[in-house]
């Protein structure tokens, strides 16, 4: 079935450090990719996606491109704040599946971003 | 903006109890879901619906049981409360296109029980 590996936290950043978080999937299909982001005391809320191989998906400075041939969707962000301090979660939508469109989450990232 | 709303933000339940989560959507999705979130382990799918009267399990159905009698409440059924299903739980929804669109969550109930 359909996987999503993250790396696991918690990353620890100084302000202004460069941000990245590795994601790799399985799927059987072609699926869209998300990364989605949990701000403290509240539910998720998407990020960025992306849904066909290549795209670049952006939003707030962070980007991740989807890179079928390493089945990797990475986020990064070039300078980080103290607000970004969240937890990552990157997630698959496959798009033959049987109804709606279910996510595969992967585990979650918690970064935490010191002044 | 889309609003998706949950009954409870913090529960706390004996073992044994039946316990109700009610999650309500503003937006006329046709899709609903409901996850439990702990750590390290991300979200994991319990049940999810299409439509209304509509439900399919997903990967953790054992011990839930869910309702949909209307198209913006869900409604997430723990028969007989045990302490394993202390957690934080998210409902979400999303419009029916195949794979591409967002899903909108809400704020979560942090359940517990004793």
């Amino acid at each position: 079935g359909d996987s999503v590996t993250q790396m696991e936290g918690p990353v620890t950043l100084s302000e202004e450090a460069f941000l990245t978080i590795n994601c790799t999937y399985t799927a059987t299909g072609y699926p869209s990719l998300f990364w989605y982001v949990q701000y403290p005391g509240e539910g998720l809320q998407l990020l960025l996606k992306a849904t066909k191989a290549d795209d670049k998906g952006s939003n707030k400075g962070f980007e991740a491109t989807y890179r079928k041939e390493t089945t990797s969707f990475h986020l990064e962000k070039g300078s980080v704040q103290v607000s970004d301090s969240a937890v990552y979660f990157c997630a698959l939508s496959d798009p033959g599946g049987a109804a709606g469109n279910k996510l595969t989450f992967g585990g979650g990232t918690r970064v935490l971003v010191k002044p | 903006d889309v609003k998706v709303t949950q009954s409870s933000r913090y529960l706390v339940k004996r073992t044994g109890e039946k316990v109700f989560l009610e999650c309500v959507q503003d937006m006329d999705h046709e899709n609903m879901f409901w996850y439990r979130q702990d750590p390290g382990l991300g979200l994991r799918l319990i049940y999810f619906s299409y439509d209304v009267k509509m439900k399919e399990k997903g990967d953790i159905p054992e011990g839930y049981s869910v309702s949909r009698e209307k198209k913006e409440r869900f409604s997430l059924i723990l028969e007989s409360a045990s302490t394993n299903q202390t957690s934080m739980y998210l409902c979400a929804s999303s419009t029916y296109t195949r794979g591409t669109d967002t899903q909108y969550f809400g704020p979560g109930t942090r359940l517990t029980v004793l």
